[in-house]
């Protein structure tokens, strides 16, 4: 199975920081990398998929990048409704597999 | 719109049938998903099937005693959960795919397995 690492674990910021969460695929999984975030007690919603493509009504102040086996997943400006925990999630091969999700915190 | 039904308190040991009834959409045309969250902890996937139903995919960890189904007719996604585990204990998600994508939750329904 393809192992997904992200980091870090956790993450405490200000508002209007830029906030970087990395993601590390233990196998080259090309560009098939999606991003979710979920606030508690809720679904996950669909950020980004193929790795930098934002899904439809998905806010530009997000934004993902990397191939391979490095990406990562920015947040240009934070604001308090970025609050939530962060997955990755490669869709390469079966198994699919999500990383163990970044929480981040607004200071 | 997905809304999944069917959890509940079991037995270790015991069987649970979850369904998730998808609307809005053409469910013929998607492969489905079922995904989990034990309590405090991260997603899991644990199944998928094939728009028609004809080929099936499942993690290591419930092999052999979940499986996964549709019917078409009905716009339902089904798993069937056999020899349950306590740590089989999770909400459970359904997800609507495309092109391996997942691009639509359900609300998940509550699994818990405890004596």
């Amino acid at each position: 199975d393809i192992q997904m690492t992200q980091s870090p674990s956790s993450l405490s910021a200000s508002v209007g920081d830029r906030v970087t969460i990395t993601c590390r695929a233990s196998h080259d999984i090309s560009n098939y990398l999606a991003w979710f975030q979920q606030k508690p007690g809720k679904a996950p919603k669909s950020l980004i998929y193929a790795a930098s493509s934002l899904q439809s009504g998905v806010p530009s102040k997000f934004s993902g990048s990397g191939s391979g086996t490095d990406f990562t997943l920015t947040i240009s400006s934070l604001q308090p409704e970025d609050s939530a925990t962060y997955y990755c999630q490669q869709y390469n091969t079966y198994p699919w597999t999500f990383g163990q999700g970044t929480k981040v915190e607004i200071k | 719109q997905l809304l999944e039904s069917g959890g509940g308190l079991v037995q270790p040991g015991g069987s649970l049938r979850l369904s998730c009834a998808a609307s809005g959409f053409t469910f013929s045309d998607y492969v489905m998903s079922w995904v989990r969250q034990a309590p405090g902890k991260g997603l899991e996937w644990v199944s998928g099937i094939s728009n028609s139903g004809g080929s099936t995919y499942y993690a290591d960890s419930v092999k052999g005693r979940f499986t996964i189904s549709r019917d078409n007719s009905k716009n339902t996604l089904f798993l069937q959960m056999n020899s349950l585990r306590v740590e089989d204990t999770a909400v459970y998600f359904c997800a609507k795919e495309q092109y391996s994508i997942i691009v639509l939750w359900g609300q998940g329904t509550m699994v818990t397995v405890s004596s």
